[in-house]
């Protein structure tokens, strides 16, 4: 069956990069995606890579896909305290995402 | 303009009771679905309705009862509240089945069964 894992916790200083981390196992997935939750509020699409891409980078998010490996990353550069939420991996599946459980990140000032 | 709305924000109430979650999309999508997500956050898929049909139905109690009246709404009714229900539900909507299709999700409302 399909399972996405990613570690629970994240701790940075404002400044820093964040590296999240994420795994899943559904090797025909075509789309990955990072959706960011903040507190009290919904899921909010972040960006997404198509399973024939590498790497793709928007401003200061940079997403990184190892397909052979089924592993996928999100960089945050120069980490703000409004980054501060819960980031949630998810592939897709014939007619749903599946989500990982979510990375707490947590931007100190 | 809200995107994907949901009714109420807030429910509390008691075991045994039926409660009813609304879900509205203005945006003109095709499939809409129901989320749960408990206290650790973790997010699961409860039900997805395509044009106003059932396309899935993981593996939730009888007591959980979608009902779709148009493309534009996807309602949850619940009868028998439990302890265990107590978690947020999100609704959320895409223009077609997911695989390539961005989900809009809504702001969640928490229901808490005392």
């Amino acid at each position: 069956g399909e399972d996405v894992e990613q570690s629970l916790f994240l701790s940075v200083r404002e400044g820093d990069s964040s590296v999240i981390n994420c795994t899943y196992t559904d090797s025909s997935s075509t789309y990955l995606y990072w959706y960011k939750q903040e507190p009290g509020a919904g899921l909010q699409l972040l960006t997404y890579i198509f399973s024939n891409m590498d790497m793709k980078q928007d401003q200061r998010l940079t997403v990184l896909l190892n397909k052979k490996d089924k592993h996928l990353s999100l960089r945050i550069a120069d980490t703000q305290t409004g980054d501060s939420a819960i980031y949630f991996c998810a592939e897709t599946g014939y007619s749903t995402l599946t989500f990982g459980k979510g990375t707490m990140l947590l931007v100190s000032p | 303009d809200t995107a994907v709305s949901q009714t109420p924000k807030y429910l509390v109430t008691q075991m045994g009771n039926d409660k009813s979650i609304k879900c509205e999309q203005n945006l003109g999508h095709d499939t809409m679905y129901w989320y749960k997500q408990d206290s650790k956050k973790f997010l699961k898929i409860m039900f997805s309705y395509n044009n106003k049909e059932l396309i899935i139905n993981e593996t939730v109690p009888n007591r959980f009862s979608p009902k779709s009246p148009d493309k534009a709404h996807l309602n949850l009714h619940i009868n028998s509240l439990e302890l265990g229900d107590s978690a947020v539900y999100f609704c959320a909507s895409s223009p077609g089945l997911a695989g390539g299709h961005e989900q809009f999700f809504g702001p969640g409302t928490r229901l808490t069964v005392l």
